[in-house]
């Protein structure tokens, strides 16, 4: 059982186009984190959020969490070809102690 | 500045072959955690380490698999008897040690195939 699920499983979109991924969970999480990782290579962390409701910009990315602690999206403005690679979710929940709990992620294709 | 190092990077074995995996954490950091991925899923925890003690274990997917952090720096894992199955991405991350919430930043991970 995946305790973060996240949407679409596949995204491919032109350069320019705005997007949003989601990352649910029954589950309620005391931080979530996302992450991005490319072929080959490890994840690479973008944003922590913490408080219930948070809202977090990184540049053209810009992250929430739910007011419950049990979700968060991310939703990228005008995506570059740069972007591409795969989206990441993982918290701690109450059970997992230092274990990050991962999703199975969203694999982005943003082409020029 | 170094990250989370790996090696090797590839490792290519035959079945029933052992392997063994080395993580250099960031230096700072007490603890380090080992992930498994497998093609289409997100890392699953093996394990972890505060300093040398091996503090979580009971999630290393079976007895051929195990990990030692020695003097709480570098850690190796090792695979026994490696199956088809092992086929996967190992990953090593630390984080400083602070709290539960404590960013762990990942290697590059050692990408095992088993043939």
């Amino acid at each position: 059982t995946q305790l973060l699920e996240q949407s679409p499983q596949f995204l491919s979109i032109q350069e320019g186009e705005n997007l949003t991924v989601y990352c649910n969970s029954s589950s309620v999480f005391s931080s979530l984190q996302w992450y991005r990782q490319e072929p080959g290579e490890g994840p690479v962390l973008l944003v922590t959020v913490v408080t219930g409701g948070e809202v977090k910009k990184l540049k053209r990315l810009t992250f929430q969490f739910g007011d419950a602690r049990k979700d968060s999206s991310l939703h990228i403005t005008a995506a570059q070809p740069g972007d591409t690679g795969l989206y990441l979710c993982a918290g701690h929940d109450s059970n997992s102690g230092y274990a990050l709990n991962f999703g199975k992620g969203t694999s982005l294709l943003v082409t020029p | 500045d170094t990250g989370v190092s790996q090696d090797p990077r590839h490792k290519i074995t035959k079945r029933g072959q052992n392997v063994t995996f080395r993580c250099d954490p960031i230096s700072e950091h007490n603890r380090l955690y080992w992930y498994r991925q497998t093609l289409g899923q997100g890392p699953e925890f093996l394990t972890y380490f505060q300093n040398e003690a091996q503090l979580e274990k009971s999630r290393l997917l079976s007895d051929r698999f195990s990990a030692e952090r020695p003097k709480g720096s570098f850690s190796t894992l090792e695979i026994q008897r490696t199956e088809q199955g092992d086929s996967a991405m190992y990953l090593c991350a630390s984080s400083l040690g602070l709290a539960i919430t404590d960013t762990q930043y990942f290697g590059p991970g050692t990408r095992l195939t088993v043939l």
